[in-house]
This record gives structure tokens, C-alpha cells and sequence, in this order.
């Protein structure tokens, strides 16, 4: 069965420092891999998503993830954090014929001045 | 476009009660899904449906039934609500069609569950 480990449930982040935010997967064939936001109260919001090609994928709000299949990872990075960018995230694996969206059990950002 | 409209947005039940939440999308999507999540514990599907008159267990499907009658709509019940249930709900929907798969998911805004 298909799975996902955030292993960090809390980050605390400077503003206008770097982030990184780890997810692993576990699954026998290529993956499909996703991460979404989720601000408080609302619902989830698609960051990225990785299917096939290139390992590095941009996504919206100036985020990226990188592909690693030795890894079996898929780390969200941002350069430079914003305010807004203070939410949880989540890591999602899923694959072509079982339409089961899987999810991590999500990270919590939280920046600080 | 209204996207995924869960109702209602909160309710407060008694354990024993019945309730139905409901799911709408206007995307014309095939799959639709109810995840419940808790503190902790990410986002768990509770049961899924790939298209009209369609439905499937997830992770946690007991003490939950669905219903598909309606490609727009995704119903899920509670039978006989338990404070293990409660939670905060959310309805999803996925196109479900040819390639890429899997594309983008809409969520709903949620709905705050509380089982006394």
C-alpha cells in the first residue's frame, strides 16, 4: 500500500531564510507526488505536483520540489520565507489507475520576524 | 463556478444522532472523496467514488456510508454518530480523466463536526 512520512511536525522558520520541508514515500512503481498548503480554516490549496520528466518542479508562491527516487523523497524548498507562508503542509502520493489520494499527516510552519 | 461547496460548514450532534454532509461540485468531475482530519494525523479517506452510482471503501470507512446518485454530488452519512467522530470533514474532487491523471484536487471548505 501506498504511503507517506513527514517526519517533522513542526518548523519554525526566520523570515527571508530558506525552508525545506521533507516527505518520503513508499510505493513500488513511479509515483505521483503533490504538495498542498492549507491555511487555517480553509481547505488545501495545490502547491506542485510531480507525474514524470523533469525531478525539479516549480509550483506557485515561489516553491520547489525535488524528485529523488533513491531517496524515495520529495522535499518542498523555498528560498526566502514570507509571513504568509506560515500553514501546513501536506505531501500526497497517489498513482495512475488507483485514484486513492494518500497524505502525509502534514507539517506545521511557523515564521518568526 | 462555484468549486466544491461542502454544507453544513459546523454542526454540534449527540451521540446516537444521524446526520448527512453534503458534497456539490460544478467541475464535472468524475472522482469525489471525504477525508477526515485530525490533529495529528493528516488527512485519512474515509470513502471515495470514481464516478456516478460509484462507491468505495478508504482508510477509515466505518460508522460512515456515502452515496453517489448524482454525478455533482458525494453524500456522507453518520448513522449513529460517536464522539470518535468527531472531526473536521472535507470533500474533494478530482477530474478523472485521461492523461495526466490525477490532477488537480478542489477541497471544500471543510465542515467542523463535533460529537457530544
Amino acid at each position: 500500500a501506498q504511503s507517506v512520512t513527514q517526519p517533522d511536525i513542526h518548523i519554525t522558520v526566520s523570515e527571508g531564510a530558506s525552508l525545506e520541508l521533507r516527505c518520503n514515500y513508499s510505493y513500488g512503481a513511479t509515483p505521483y507526488l503533490f504538495w498542498y498548503v492549507q491555511s487555517p480554516g480553509q481547505g488545501l490549496q495545490l502547491l506542485l505536483k510531480y507525474f514524470s520528466g523533469d525531478t525539479l518542479v516549480q509550483g506557485i508562491k515561489g516553491f520547489e520540489a525535488e524528485f529523488k527516487r533513491s531517496q524515495s523523497s520529495f522535499n518542498l524548498r523555498k528560498p526566502s520565507v514570507h509571513w504568509s507562508d506560515a500553514a501546513e503542509y501536506f505531501c500526497a502520493v497517489s498513482n495512475f489507475g488507483n485514484e486513492k489520494l494518500t497524505f502525509g499527516t502534514g507539517t506545521r510552519l511557523t515564521i518568526i520576524p | 463556478n462555484a468549486g466544491v461547496t461542502q454544507t453544513p460548514k459546523f454542526r454540534v450532534l449527540k451521540t446516537g444522532q444521524s446526520m448527512t454532509l453534503l458534497c456539490a461540485q460544478d467541475m464535472n468531475h468524475e472522482y469525489m472523496y471525504w477525508y477526515r482530519q485530525d490533529p495529528g494525523m493528516g488527512l485519512r479517506l474515509i470513502h471515495y467514488s470514481v464516478g456516478e452510482g460509484t462507491t468505495a471503501k478508504g482508510e477509515v470507512p466505518d460508522g460512515y456510508n456515502v452515496s453517489r446518485l448524482k454525478k455533482q454530488n458525494f453524500l456522507l452519512g453518520l448513522e449513529s454518530a460517536a464522539p470518535s467522530q468527531t472531526s473536521v470533514y472535507f470533500c474533494a474532487s478530482i477530474t478523472g480523466t485521461a492523461y495526466p491523471p490525477n490532477t488537480e484536487a478542489f477541497f471544500g471548505q471543510g465542515t467542523r463536526l463535533t460529537v457530544v
